[in-house]
């Protein structure tokens, strides 16, 4: 069993939809990481946050550290926004777990 | 932009070949890593360098050597891969701080082994 779970596998949306993305882990964590991958591999790293809420343009990543559980949300979708996004955790040092990843199409 | 270049890009061998896939940061980073990536698994941790010294080694098959001569260079050595080996090979660095830290992927090496 994989210490990060990420639901839903696949995701369509209507361009303007409200979307979310769940990630559930199953270790003690230092943070949590949400990542974007695009077609062709390169990675970009979204947020990394240990506590409550972060924010950025329409991204917004929310923890809860006694639930184990994270969620992405996405206002506004866009195509641009298509991509596959990961979740992953930091246990401690440089130890890292993967999600499988989100694969995210919005559609025009 | 960002601030880790992995080359080449692709790269396709035979299984008797012998190849080296190379990363750089620019970000001034300490700890730098390599992930296999197949398709529909997770990403999977395969070496990480802190310092220049090597802190984890995730059973990773010998015929996957890797070498951090700086903590700004990281190679990874391939020799008598096998075609399952076929996989995206991305490079990341971070600042190396316990707890804190933020990972910069590079574009990915997509290995094909025939």
């Amino acid at each position: 069993k994989n210490e990060v779970e990420q639901s839903p596998q696949n995701l369509t949306a209507q361009e303007g939809e409200f979307i979310t993305i769940n990630c559930s882990y199953s270790v003690g964590i230092s943070a949590l990481h949400w990542l974007q991958q695009h077609p062709g591999g390169g990675i970009v790293s979204l947020f990394m946050l240990s506590s409550g809420k972060k924010k950025h343009g329409r991204l917004i990543a929310t923890i809860n550290i006694q639930e184990k559980h994270s969620s992405l949300h996405i206002t506004a979708s866009h195509p641009r926004d298509s991509a596959v996004y990961i979740c992953a955790v930091n246990p401690t040092g440089n130890q890292f777990y993967f999600g499988t990843g989100t694969s995210l199409t919005v559609i025009p | 932009e960002t601030g880790v270049t992995q080359t080449p890009r692709h790269l396709v061998m035979g299984m008797t070949n012998k190849k080296s896939l190379k990363c750089e940061q620019h970000l001034g980073h300490n700890a730098m890593y390599w992930y296999k990536q197949s398709a529909k698994k997770p990403l999977e941790l395969m070496f990480v360098y802190n310092f220049k010294e090597q802190t984890e080694n995730n059973s990773v098959p010998s015929r996957f050597s890797p070498e951090c001569p700086n903590s700004s260079h990281l190679f990874l050595h391939l020799h008598t891969l096998q075609p399952e080996d076929s996989a995206l090979y991305l490079c990341a660095s971070s600042s190396g701080l316990a707890g804190v830290d933020t990972q910069y992927f590079g574009p990915g090496t997509r290995l094909t082994v025939l």
